[in-house]
This record gives C-alpha cells, structure tokens and sequence, in this order.
C-alpha cells in the first residue's frame, strides 16, 4: 500500500518568515510527486517533480525532490498572509495506466500579519 | 471558460436517503475521480475512471456509487449504507497518461440531518 507522510501537521509563521514543508513517501515503482494548495475549497496545483524534473521554482516557492531519501521539501520564501493554507502533497506509482494518486494529510500553514 | 462544476455547493442528508453529488467537465480530460476529505485526514479516494463506461474502487468505495455514461460527467452517489457520510467531497479530473496533474472542482459539503 503506498504512503505518504506529511510533517508538520501544523506551522503557525509571522510574515516575512520563510518556511519548509516536508513530504516522505513509499510507493512501488514512484513515478511522480505533485504539491497542491488548498484554500478554501478547490487544490490548486503547484508543482509536479519526476526524476527528470527533480527541482522546481515558482515565484517565492520551490521544491525539490530526494528520490535517494524518499522525500520532497516545499520551501515558501518571505510568506505572506495569502500563503495560508493547507498544502498537499500526492504521489503517483508508475506502471501501465495507473492514475491513481495518493494523498498525505496535509500540512495547515497560518501566516500572521 | 474550462473547469470543473460541482454541484450543490451544500448538501444535507436525511436517515436512510440516497443523494448524488454532481460533477461536470469541460476540460476534455479521459479521467475522473471523486475523493473525501475529513479534517485533518488529506483526501481519500473513493472511486476513479479513467475512460467512459469504466471504473475503479479507490481506497473508501463501500456506500458510494458512481456512473461514467459521458465523457465530462462523473456522479457519485451517497448510498444509506454509507453511515458516516458527512465531509468535504472533490471530484478532479486529469488528461490522464504520463503527466496526470489532477485539477480539482469546487466541491460539495455533505451533512446528515
């Protein structure tokens, strides 16, 4: 059964702080990692690393993926009240014409004015 | 403008009733699925299809239902066998193949009277 592990559960910054979200993962034969932002309601996607793409930068965040530790880092840089949010984290197991994608539980980040 | 459309936005459910959520895509994508989301629990998938006419058990399918009789619509319906049946419902939907990001609609809140 695949497995995702997302620490912290919760992060309570000030504006201005940069922060690092990490996600762990066990899945046969990985294919990819994706991150989403949740809001209030709809994830929106953020990034998808693979291991052709195992960096990626948008803006003030970034993330990179650690296929030797099984692992990813979501970095948010100079946050902002807007960054609050659950962020999630997804992994995809390759083979054929699996779709499927498995959810951690999310991390609950609070930014403060 | 391309999306997805979850409808109602609120849902209320009485003892024993059947309800079915709607969901509706304008984004030509093959694939569809439906996930809960309880708090602090990430999002379970409950069913998935990945073509018209077919689909899959994810990992929380019992009292849930689904059909794929058209390409951009994918219900699911809340069954009275399911006896917890009150959360946070998203369907997504993807191009499926080797890319798979998955885009998420709106979602329904679910709630038992």
């Amino acid at each position: 059964e695949d497995k995702v592990v997302q620490s912290p559960l919760s992060l309570v910054v000030h504006e201005g702080d940069t922060v690092t979200l990490n996600c762990s993962y066990e899945v046969t034969n990985f294919r990819s990692l994706l991150w989403y932002k949740q809001e209030k309601k709809a994830p929106t996607f953020l990034f998808m690393l693979t291991s052709s793409g195992i960096e990626k930068k948008s803006g003030r965040l970034s993330s990179i993926l650690d296929k030797k530790e099984l692992s990813s880092i979501l970095n948010i840089t100079a946050t902002q009240t807007g960054d609050s949010a659950i962020y999630l984290c997804a992994v995809r197991r390759g083979g054929g014409s699996n779709y499927k994608l498995t959810f951690g539980k999310g991390t609950l980040l609070t930014v403060n004015p | 403008d391309g999306g997805i459309t979850q409808s109602p936005k609120y849902l209320f459910r009485k003892e024993g009733q059947n309800v079915t959520l709607s969901c509706e895509q304008n984004l030509n994508h093959d694939a569809m699925y439906w996930y809960r989301q309880d708090p602090g629990q990430g999002l379970r998938l409950i069913y998935y299809s990945q073509i018209v006419n077919d689909f899959q058990k994810g990992d929380i399918a019992e009292g849930y239902s689904v059909s794929r009789e058209k390409k951009e619509s994918f219900p699911l319906t809340v069954t009275s066998a399911q006896k917890n049946p009150t959360a946070f419902y998203l369907c997504a939907s993807s191009i499926g193949g080797q890319i798979n990001i998955q885009y998420f609609g709106a979602g329904t809140r679910l709630s038992v009277l």
